[in-house]
């Protein structure tokens, strides 16, 4: 049973346009909501977060969205640049009123940035 | 430099020959766990650590074993190797649970099973 879902495997977008990531899940338990980033031949790293108590987080060119009652996550980056063509993971987890120490992952969406 | 080293980087082995992939990390976190990464599947968790001397089932734990004897080691150990465990491994780490509490990843160990 997969939890966080990317329905999208890949998505190509033009230098300077919006990319926008689609994250879906299905635990209701889930409070707390995760974007990692891969590089080829790299370790994913982290690159924005959001709890449940928030709708939007806005970090520079990135900005995660939370639809709760859908539960659904976006990210949104503005503009976008070749150097984020990466592999993006979606995760989330549940942090209050005891942690089960489980970080979910999606199957990760390639993104693509075309010069 | 705050780091999670993994070793090794590249490795082919065959099918029944015991390996030990390390994991370190330098900044004392109590959490440690292993993934694996296969295509069209994501990231999924193998085995975790809360602290020295505690380990748990992920999602994928069979053919695997760990071991937590201190707090800055998590070694993952294929005691027979076979090929469905070919994969890309990350071993990760994080401070705890709570705001700023997010999982470092090693670089990722590739291991092929002949």
């Amino acid at each position: 049973d997969q939890q966080v879902k990317q329905n999208s495997p890949s998505l190509s977008v033009q230098e300077g346009r919006i990319s926008i990531l689609n994250c879906d899940y299905t635990n209701s338990m889930f409070d707390y909501f995760l974007w990692y980033k891969k590089y080829p031949a790299e370790g994913p790293t982290f690159l924005i977060s959001i709890s449940s108590i928030k709708d939007k987080n806005e970090d520079g060119r990135f900005t995660v969205f939370l639809n709760k009652s859908a539960k659904h996550l976006s990210l949104h980056i503005v503009p976008s640049q070749p150097g984020d063509s990466a592999v993006y993971f979606c995760a989330a987890e549940k942090r209050s009123g005891g942690s089960n120490y489980k970080l979910t992952f999606g199957k990760g969406t390639l993104l693509t940035v075309n010069p | 430099e705050a780091q999670v080293t993994q070793n090794p980087r590249y490795l082919i082995t065959v099918t029944g020959k015991k390996l030990t992939v390390t994991c370190s990390q330098n900044m004392n976190h109590e959490y440690m766990s292993w993934y694996r990464q296969d295509p069209g599947l994501g990231l999924r968790q193998i085995y975790y650590s809360m602290n020295v001397e505690v380990t748990d089932k992920g999602d994928v734990p069979e053919g695997y074993k760990v071991s937590r004897k201190e707090k800055r080691n998590f070694p993952l150990i294929l005691e027979s190797p076979s090929p469905n465990q070919t994969s890309l491994y990350f071993c990760a780490s994080r401070r705890g649970f709570g705001l700023g509490g997010e999982l470092f990843f090693g670089e990722g160990s590739r291991l092929t099973v002949l």
